[in-house]
């Protein structure tokens, strides 16, 4: 079975803290992502990594920086936490190939930042 | 520019009571669209890839359709525990390897016993 898996379900996080939350992939997947879901904004990408040691900005990276240095493992950073990053964070990973390039999910992760 | 756009927001059924959801795309050439189910609280969870217009998948009471301006999701007699957000997604040609998909909003199902 596919599996992607985030370090937390649940984090509470200081205003001004800096803040990891970490995604691994047992796939072999070349393709990392990270999102932020938010009720009535849907899915929106902050970054995401087509091979280790690259990343790409997605449509909302400011406060955010990421890191891949190993292929099964994709970390996202708040550098400084602030309440308007109070989120569910979801990481995903897909394959690059022409078919069966559907991504998966972790099962999120709930960050409140007080 | 590539979009998708779900309907409705919303909906409501009756167990038993079938229906369908619609995800229309406008997108400059398709590499596949994808459908997830999501529960409160959870990460999506991958259901289906359709490649092709004409193409169909199935699994339990969900069947998958898609043609050249939309896909449906078709539910036949729902049962409470398909409860869910069902999210439609799209894989552009133009974003070639990198795998970047196109969200739609979702539509978030009840069913009601």
């Amino acid at each position: 079975d596919v599996k992607v898996t985030q370090s937390s379900r649940y984090l509470v996080k200081r205003t001004g803290e800096k803040v990891f939350l970490e995604c691994v992939q047992d796939m072999d997947h070349e393709n990392m992502f990270w999102y932020r879901q938010d009720p009535g904004l849907g899915l929106r990408l902050i970054y995401f990594s087509y091979d280790v040691k690259m990343k790409e900005k997605g449509d909302i990276p400011e406060g955010y920086s990421v890191s891949r240095e190993k292929k099964e493992r994709f970390s996202l950073i708040l550098e400084s936490a602030s309440t308007n990053q109070t989120s569910m964070y979801l990481c995903a990973s897909s394959l690059q190939a022409t078919v069966n390039t559907e991504a998966f999910f972790g099962q999120g992760t709930r960050l409140t930042v007080v | 520019e590539d979009q998708v756009t779900q309907s409705p927001e919303a909906l409501r059924l009756q167990e038993g009571e079938s229906s369908s959801l619609n995800c229309s795309y406008t997108v400059s050439g398709l590499r596949g669209l994808f459908w997830y189910r999501q529960d409160p609280g959870k990460g999506p969870e991958f259901l289906f890839t359709l490649y092709s217009a004409g193409e169909e998948k199935e699994k339990e009471r969900l069947k998958a359709t898609l043609t050249k301006k939309e896909s449906f999701l078709h539910i036949t007699a729902p049962k409470p525990e398909d409860s869910a957000t069902y999210l439609c997604a799209l894989h552009p040609r133009g974003s070639s390897n990198t795998g970047k998909l196109i969200f739609g909003q979702g539509t978030t199902l009840q069913v009601k016993p």
